[in-house]
């Protein structure tokens, strides 16, 4: 139900953005997750906008009409993971298809 | 600092039943749900379920129900999930992760465990 663009490429320095895509997705609240190859996911993003603890400033969302959207600014090269979307949806949580962001 | 730690893999066959435990703490475990979310290699996050770690209700994302059983031992801050009828398509990292619901009453998963795989194979 959440779409997101498989692969994002960016220079390390650049901005990445990822996109996520539901039907009236901007009624709801988005959060993201990072997750990097055997790990765990990292939550980075909650409530559309907000940053947990310990989360680089780097890191913002943004949430409007159909589509949710993460922005890295300065991109890393320890950026370099798959990212998911996620919402609350009757009672459920539905996750993104994900996206591989390489840094080039 | 609150950790989530699991137990360990698992290698089961088809048809049979499987049992992860969540051990929480570095927080109140009553506060807070336990979710239950799986990864089949390469692939997305499916969420499974939550349990309300107070009262003990739950709520199972429609494709697990009558197969998943979530359940908690408060006196030693422990959740736990069970997934019978195994096939192999089970086969995946199992993740407990708290969610947290913030102030505009929608909530996130802020904290996660080290994952648990379970394989079924015959």
């Amino acid at each position: 139900e959440l779409t997101q663009p498989p692969s994002v490429s960016v220079s390390p320095g650049q901005t990445a953005t990822i996109t996520c895509s539901g039907d009236k997705l901007g009624d709801k609240f988005a959060c993201w997750y990072q997750q990097k190859p055997g790990q765990s996911p990292v939550l980075v993003i909650y409530e559309d906008s907000k940053r947990p603890s310990g989360i680089p400033e780097r890191f913002s969302g943004s949430n409007s009409g159909n589509t949710a959207t993460l922005t890295i600014s300065g991109t890393q090269a320890l950026d370099e993971a798959d990212y998911y979307c996620q919402a609350w949806d009757s009672s459920n949580y539905v996750f993104g298809t994900g996206t591989k962001v390489t840094v080039l | 600092q609150v950790q989530l730690v699991q137990s360990g893999a698992e290698v089961k066959k088809p048809g049979a039943s499987v049992k992860v435990s969540c051990k929480a703490s570095g927080y109140t475990f009553k506060s807070y749900e336990i979710n239950w979310v799986r990864q089949a290699a390469g692939q997305g996050l499916e969420w499974m379920g939550w349990l309300n770690s107070n009262s003990g209700n739950t709520d199972y994302a429609q494709k697990f129900q009558g197969r998943v059983t979530m359940t908690r031992n408060t006196s030693i801050s422990t959740a736990y999930m069970e997934l019978s009828s195994l096939r192999s398509e089970d086969t995946a990292v199992y993740y407990c992760a708290r969610g947290n619901w913030g102030v505009a009453a929608t909530p996130s998963l802020d904290y996660w465990g080290q994952g648990t795989l379970v394989a079924v194979s015959s």
